[in-house]
């Protein structure tokens, strides 16, 4: 089966703008979770889409937000970018069963804010 | 919400000795436990996991324990190899609504050959 995969890999933006990033998950999964990890920070969950539908979230700003479409497939933007935006932003899948369940982590979108 | 503690923050040994990493959770809800390796400009990967109703698992070299009375749980790498050098994250499951996990600060592991 083939792994968690994101796109892009890198990104250079400037303050302001905005960003969408985008994740596929292992084929079966229906959940797909967004982490963001920072040096000073660690590895913070962002939120969690289920069946198209926002079921967890973390302690972040509005300017994240995030969205999943039928076939699983999640992208997330972050809107009107700050220089500590810039981070890793992670994403993991998982069959969708509940709390308790493995997640499986994607390689990563590295996000550099200037 | 969940907090969890992780220590040490740095682990050096030598090849063939044993490394032992701890963390604390604070909320006694919390029932899934899995640990992470990352290397350097890679993925997390998991290298195993832990529910409440188990007190101790073990896959090879790697072993996790869990005491849910005292809301700690360590990893156990015995044996060590130079490519057990990683950072390791810690985990445990939160609420429902709020974080679906909640990660330790990681420990960075050196084994030297």
């Amino acid at each position: 089966k083939a792994g968690v995969t994101q796109t892009p890999r890198y990104l250079i933006k400037t303050r302001g703008q905005q960003v969408t990033l985008s994740c596929s998950p292992i084929s079966g999964h229906r959940s797909v979770s967004w982490y963001q990890q920072t040096p000073g920070q660690g590895l913070q969950f962002l939120f969690e889409y289920f069946s198209e539908t926002q079921r967890n979230k973390g302690n972040f700003p509005g300017r994240f937000s995030g969205r999943q479409f039928s076939n699983s497939r999640s992208e997330m933007n972050v809107s009107t970018l700050e220089l500590g935006d810039s981070a890793l932003y992670l994403c993991a899948s998982s069959f969708g069963q509940g709390m308790e369940e493995t997640q499986y982590f994607g390689p990563g979108t590295r996000l550099l804010v200037l | 919400g969940e907090n969890v503690e992780q220590h040490p923050s740095t682990l050096s040994v030598q090849e063939g000795d044993s490394a032992v990493i701890k963390c604390t959770y604070s909320d006694s809800a919390s029932n899934y436990f899995p640990w992470y390796k990352q290397e350097l400009g890679k993925r997390p990967q998991l290298i195993i996991d832990i529910r409440s109703n188990v007190g101790e698992k073990k896959d090879q070299r790697i072993a996790v324990t869990l005491n849910k009375t005292a809301k700690h749980f360590s990893l156990h790498i015995t044996e060590t190899q130079p490519e057990d050098s990683a950072v390791y994250f810690c985990a445990a499951s939160g609420a429902g609504g709020s974080e679906k996990l909640v990660f330790g600060k990681g420990t960075k592991l050196t084994v030297n050959p």
